[in-house]
């Protein structure tokens, strides 16, 4: 249901951005809400924040400051920027379908490995 | 924010075992606690919300118990498929969305 794409190597300080595509339903349903979560090397799952159409976003307090989600309803995409990346934000990143009531992903795409180095 | 602790971190288990996971939250989520499965190189699976509804599609030996801040994912009879990580998340006060650390389940 979501898959997403963007470059796998962003330098030091850049920004990093990724697209998520929603196939199979429409990005304005109110059902659910659109997010990322990543995962660095070896280590567990970090939730980056999330929206829904037409609502506010909300994002990881550690990350409020770089972070930022969007949508494209027109290509039914919504997408991810992380500014001034470091090392530390070597992780594969997934975008997912967050129930808007229970607030669990209940689809996920499969994640695409983004690498910060120079 | 609730913080999460899984425990333990590994488990070898032999498979056909009933095998149990714990997840602790540093405050009461109710039952609002899910369980997800991640294998090598793939997404996160979801498998339990409301600490004990089965998502679509999850066998009946995947269950999940416990509210307020004890929780438990109990694996009935192994399976050489459910080799892998498992992770909670509480769903109780979100935003922020935060998860356990997950527990590694390995082949004994």
């Amino acid at each position: 249901l979501q898959q997403e794409s963007g470059p796998g190597l962003v330098k030091p300080s850049e920004t990093l951005s990724l697209t998520c595509t929603v196939s199979g339903g429409s990005i304005t349903t109110t059902a659910y809400y659109w997010g990322w979560i990543r995962q660095s090397p070896g280590k567990g799952l970090e939730w980056l924040g999330h929206l829904s159409y037409g609502e506010n976003s909300y994002y990881s307090p550690s990350l409020r400051s770089r972070v930022s989600i969007s949508v494209d309803t027109s290509k039914n995409q919504f997408s991810l920027r992380l500014t001034s990346v470091t090392a530390t934000d070597t992780a594969v990143y997934y975008c997912a379908r967050v129930d808007s009531i229970f607030g669990v992903a209940d689809y996920w795409g499969q994640g695409t490995l983004v690498t910060v180095s120079s | 924010e609730i913080m999460m602790t899984q425990s333990p971190a590994t488990l070898s288990v032999s498979p056909g075992a009933r095998v149990t996971l714990s997840c602790r939250a540093s405050q009461s989520v109710s039952s609002n606690l899910a369980w997800y499965q991640q294998k090598p190189g793939q997404a996160p699976r979801l498998l339990i919300y409301g600490a004990s509804t089965r998502a679509i599609g999850i066998p009946a030996r995947f269950s999940g118990s416990g509210s307020g801040t004890e929780f438990t994912l109990t694996i009935s009879s192994l399976q050489s498929e459910d080799f892998a990580v498992y992770y909670c998340q509480q769903h109780k006060k979100w935003p922020p969305i935060t998860f356990g650390q997950g527990t590694r389940l390995e082949i004994k």
